[in-house]
């Protein structure tokens, strides 16, 4: 089957690190994205895993250990605007099938 | 252009209605995409177009019934739908439908459909 899990929610204070970790067990693997979907709006791509070992874009990182189907998100220096959901999406089979998690609201406060 | 449009924004429609939605991108990508996604819930993939080919149907009622007409839109008909068909209807594109990092999904704004 397809399991992918996430924290439901996450509180964080601005200027602070947040860490959103995700695990998942799929019939394939292809890589792992990270979006954004911040509410009633369309989700924006943060960062694609494919091999271990961690991705650094600016303030996001992403890492990856295939052997342990594991990955997280890492945010540095929290903004109020990085209040959105979070979705960690397997890339399993043939045609870039997309395979998200329920997604963490992370909420950022001051 | 790095955007993919869908129209109309909202839609609320009877449940004999027939009813369409529009995508479009002009990135040259050959690879369209329909989700839908209930409020709180994660995008559910539908439909898969690769090379204006439907290439993946996710077992999905045939009152939806998509259309590529060529390579930068995409169409999804609607048709005696239910009231639990409303949600938000994602359209996303990708430059192929191999995986990679240079196959990033670009995501639209998404139609908020309502079926009363």
């Amino acid at each position: 089957g397809q399991n992918i899990d996430q924290p439901t929610e996450m509180t964080a204070t601005e200027g602070a690190i947040v860490q959103i970790n995700c695990t998942y067990q799929t019939s394939g693997f292809n890589g792992l994205f990270w979006y954004q979907q911040h509410a009633g709006e369309a989700p924006t791509f943060l960062s694609y895993n494919v091999l271990d070992g961690l991705e650094e874009k600016g303030r996001f990182s992403s890492f990856l250990s295939r052997s342990k189907g594991y990955s997280y998100l890492l945010l540095k220096e929290l903004q109020m605007k990085d209040s959105a959901s979070y979705l960690c999406a397997v890339v399993s089979g043939g045609y870039n099938k997309l395979i998200f998690g329920a997604g963490t609201r992370l909420a950022v406060h001051p | 252009d790095t955007e993919v449009t869908q129209t109309p924004k909202h839609l609320v429609m009877g449940m004999t209605n027939k009813k369409s939605l529009k995508c479009e991108q002009h990135m040259g990508h050959r690879a369209m995409y329909w989700y839908k996604q209930k409020a709180k819930k994660p995008p559910e993939l539908m439909f898969v177009y690769s090379y204006e080919k439907l290439s993946i149907n996710e077992s999905v009622p045939s009152r939806f019934s998509p259309e590529c007409p060529n390579s930068s839109l995409l169409n999804l008909h609607l048709h005696a739908l239910q009231p639990e068909d409303s949600a938000l209807y994602l359209c996303a594109s990708s430059q192929a439908p191999g995986g990679g990092s240079y196959n990033e999904q670009f995501f639209g704004p998404g139609t908020r459909l309502t079926v009363l």
